[in-house]
């Protein structure tokens, strides 16, 4: 089946830590994107990616980082220096054109 | 900052019911124009996406644009239980080579059976 995975579902972070969400898709798609949803707030853009070994900031970068190193594969980490990052993070696709994007399933970090 | 004004309900419906959700936006550089539906806990599903203004339909849902108003639609007939979830408005635009997504906050709707 042709589609969008993040891993893992759920994450839970101690405070001061690093970690990593994993992204793959098998659509072919050449864009790649992280958004982050809080309640009341729709998504907001934290990165993306039009092609492999070039990203660019979105919206809300301070605090994450991102790699594209595969076509398939646009890992997210988050960074101790990211103040609040207990968050929904959705991963998303897009062959590009008009900027029809899909999402991957989302990963619910926690940070206790 | 391009800027969606979406309601965010929550919206509650008879099982039944004509649904109406409504998007504005005020810059004209918007080109293309998507609804994604989310369920609780999951990722948004694009359900429909048009350029032009007017209608297009899919089975129960129409998306209506009107461009000239800024101002965009999803209409739901005979709305169904299953049809409860979040509805995202989401608007295209090119810059910097690329096409961007700018949401809108999101309609919660119910529909009681």
């Amino acid at each position: 089946d042709g589609g969008i995975t993040q891993s893992p579902k759920y994450l839970f972070r101690k405070e001061g830590q690093n970690v990593t969400l994993s992204c793959e898709q098998n659509l072919n798609h050449d864009a790649m994107y992280w958004y982050r949803q809080d309640p009341g707030q729709g998504l907001r853009l934290i990165y993306y990616s039009q092609i492999v070994n070039d990203f660019q900031k979105g919206d809300i970068a301070e605090g994450y980082s991102v790699s594209r190193e595969k076509k398939e594969s646009f890992p997210l980490t988050v960074t101790s220096a990211q103040k609040n990052p207990t968050a929904f993070y959705l991963c998303a696709s897009s062959m590009g054109g008009p900027g029809l994007q899909f999402f991957g399933p989302g990963t619910r970090l926690t940070v206790l | 900052q391009k800027e969606v004004e979406q309601d965010p309900g929550p919206l509650s419906v008879p099982e039944g019911a004509i649904v109406s959700l409504n998007c504005t936006y005020s810059n004209s550089a918007f080109q293309y124009f998507m609804w994604y539906r989310q369920y609780s806990r999951k990722g948004p599903e694009l359900l429909m996406y048009t350029y032009s203004s007017g209608n297009k339909e899919d089975g129960r849902f129409t998306a209506q644009v009107d461009k000239s108003s800024k101002y965009i639609s999803l209409f739901i007939r005979d709305s169904q239980p299953s049809d409860s979830a979040t509805y995202l408005c989401a608007m295209s635009w090119s810059g910097a080579g690329s096409y961007q997504l700018t949401f809108g906050k999101g309609t919660k709707l119910s529909v009681i059976p």
